[in-house]
Order: structure tokens, then sequence, then C-alpha cells
């Protein structure tokens, strides 16, 4: 069975302070595929980034990095010099590769509130 | 990327009601799926359906309380039956261009009350 656990229900900052999202990931497959996700306010959840299981090389895309650590099984997510507009639920998920375990297995969330 | 539409963004049901939502994408895909958040929870999966089979339903879903269409590649929906207050929800379609693509892209999603 595949898990994903986020342990961080709500972070809050300020703004331009730099911000890591947890994610712990279980699975049993060697293929699988993790994804991070935004959902603002407005309730769309927005595809942020995917990381294949045999890459591990980190990166960076902006304010965002992810740190993909296979040996711990996580995958961490930092917004650097935060923004209010960056406040928003944020979730990490799962997919392997073969049959059933192909669909999304999310975690709980991370609400992260930036303060002005 | 893909574009995804949902109809109604939004709605607020009596109790027994039913409400049919639509999902459209912009462009044909083979994968499409349906997701159900509850209130503060995250997304659970209601069912994928593939055009021309039946849809598969998880475990705690059933067909006659979420009866699925998916009449072609860029079109489907699900009705919520015989609502109850325990069914508001954010409903949300979402969609993988083929096989083998790993990205899945969602819908704004539809949010119902249900009163």
């Amino acid at each position: 069975a595949q898990k994903v656990t986020q342990a961080q229900t709500e972070i809050s900052v300020v703004e331009k302070e730099d911000v890591t999202l947890d994610c712990v990931y279980e699975t049993r497959d060697t293929t699988y595929y993790l994804f991070w996700y935004k959902q603002p306010p407005s309730g769309e959840l927005v595809f942020l980034i995917r990381r294949n299981s045999f890459d591990e090389q980190n990166e960076i895309s902006g304010r965002y990095s992810w740190n993909f650590q296979k040996s711990t099984s996580s995958f961490n997510f930092t917004i650097t010099a935060s923004q209010v507009v960056d406040s928003a639920v944020y979730f990490c998920a799962l997919s392997a590769t073969r049959g059933s375990a192909r669909q999304l297995t999310f975690g709980s969330g991370t609400q992260l509130t930036v303060l002005p | 990327s893909a574009v995804i539409s949902q109809k109604p963004s939004r709605d607020i049901c009596q109790r027994g009601t039913s409400l049919t939502i639509q999902c459209q994408v912009d462009s044909q895909v083979t994968m499409m799926f349906w997701y159900r958040q509850q209130p503060g929870q995250s997304l659970t999966l209601i069912a994928t359906a593939n055009q021309g089979s039946e849809a598969t339903y998880e475990s705690g879903f059933v067909i006659d309380k979420f009866p699925i269409s998916r009449p072609n590649l860029t079109f489907s929906t699900l009705t919520v039956s015989n609502m109850s207050p325990e069914d508001s929800s954010i409903y949300l379609c979402s969609v993988r261009r083929g096989q083998g693509a790993r990205e899945q892209y969602f819908g704004p999603g539809t949010r119902l009350t249900v009163t």
C-alpha cells in the first residue's frame, strides 16, 4: 500500500521568510513518482512539480526548490522569500507505475499562511 | 498542461436531490478521474472514468450513489445522487493525457453544499 505523510498541518510565516514543507512517503514499488500540488483559496489544484524515483537530483525553480532523498523517503518543498500569494494548502502526492497503484495518493496537506 | 472546466462551480442543494457535475477538457485525454475533497480534508479518489468502458470505483464509492458517464475523450459527468449533508464537499475532475503520462491536472472543482 502507498502512503504519504505531511506531518505539518499548518505553518505560519512572515513574508520574506523561507519555509520548508515536509513530505514522507511509503511504497513497495521501486519505480514511482512524487508530486507537489498547490491549492489556493479558490480551490483549484495547481500542479507544481513531478519527480521520478530514479532521479534524485534536486531542483530549483525560481523561489521554489525540492529536496528528494530516497534514503529517508522524503520529498521536501522549500519556498524562499515567501510572499503572501504563496498562502495555500500544499499537497504532496505519490504514484507508482503499475496497476491501481498508478493512481495518485495524496498526503493530508499543509496549510501555509504567509503574513504581510 | 490541460485546460479543464467544471460546471457548476458551486451549488447549494437540498437533501434527497441529485446533482450532475460536468467536466470538459480542451483536448482528448485517455484517463479521467473524479475526486472528492471533504471540508478541511485531502483528496479521495471516487472513480476512474475511461471512454468506452464502465467507470472503476474505489472502495467506499458505488455506482448507484455516484453514477459517471464518459461519452467521449473530452467530457465526463459525475452525479451525486440522493444527497445528504455528508456529501457536502468539493468535487474535482482530473485528467491524465495518456497511459504513459504522469502529470495529472485538475479542474477548478465544484463546491457542493447540501442542506
